[in-house]
């Protein structure tokens, strides 16, 4: 069974700080996704990843991907109170042809931005 | 705009009752998602169909929960009888190949 772990799952910073979210997860895959969800909303896609070695940047936010160690990173430069949010990976096992058929969600990330 | 719209937004009904949640899409797509959050067991994949036939559905909690996908724009999700326990948000989402899913606003149901 596949297994994706968020670390940490609550995580309270500071405006103007830096921070990674970790996501690793237990089986072979090369596609992972993150998401945020703001409180009582739906889901928002932020990032694909698509191979080994693959960075992704939005603003504030940059996602990396090591397949090789089964991780993913969420770093976060110069908080600021708009990116208080909850972040999600998923990870896509590869268990179709037509991908991104199966995904599975980690337990989220809960950042909180502190003035 | 993630092309999802959900029916209801929320819905409040007592134990017993039957509860169908409709799911339509507005742009073209390959793949149909059904998931459930909650608190305690987080974001779970309920049933997923491509190209209208339904592909996997062993995140299906048990056989009160029956999913239909008629035609390439709309399904639905039914619980008969329903009971507290599946109280939670149900997300419907689209998909297509390798790109991301999108999210549609939810369902917020309450079961008493």
């Amino acid at each position: 069974e596949l297994k994706v772990e968020q670390n940490p799952l609550f995580l309270s910073m500071q405006e103007g700080k830096n921070y990674t979210i970790y996501c690793n997860y237990s089986t072979t895959s090369d596609r992972l996704y993150w998401y945020r969800q703001d409180p009582g909303k739906s889901l928002e896609s932020l990032f694909v990843l698509l191979s080994n070695g693959a960075v992704k940047q939005e603003g504030r936010l940059m996602a990396s991907l090591d397949t090789k160690a089964r991780l993913s990173t969420l770093h976060i430069t110069a908080a600021v109170h708009d990116l208080s949010a909850t972040y999600f990976c998923a990870v896509d096992p590869q268990s179709t042809n037509f991908g991104n058929e199966k995904l599975t969600f980690g337990t989220g990330t809960r950042l909180t931005i502190i003035p | 705009d993630a092309g999802v719209i959900q029916s209801p937004r929320h819905e409040v009904t007592e134990m017993g009752q039957e509860v169908t949640l409709r799911c339509k899409l507005i742009s073209g797509h390959n793949s149909l998602f059904w998931y459930r959050q909650t608190m305690m067991r987080g974001l779970e994949l309920l049933i997923y169909f491509n190209n209208n036939v339904p592909i996997d559905d062993s995140g299906m909690p048990e056989d009160r929960f029956s999913a239909k996908m008629p035609n390439a724009s709309f399904s639905t999700l039914k619980i008969q009888p329903s009971e507290p326990r599946d109280s939670a948000v149900y997300f419907c989402a689209r998909g297509r190949g390798l790109h991301t899913q999108y999210f549609g606003p939810g369902t917020r149901l309450t079961v008493l």
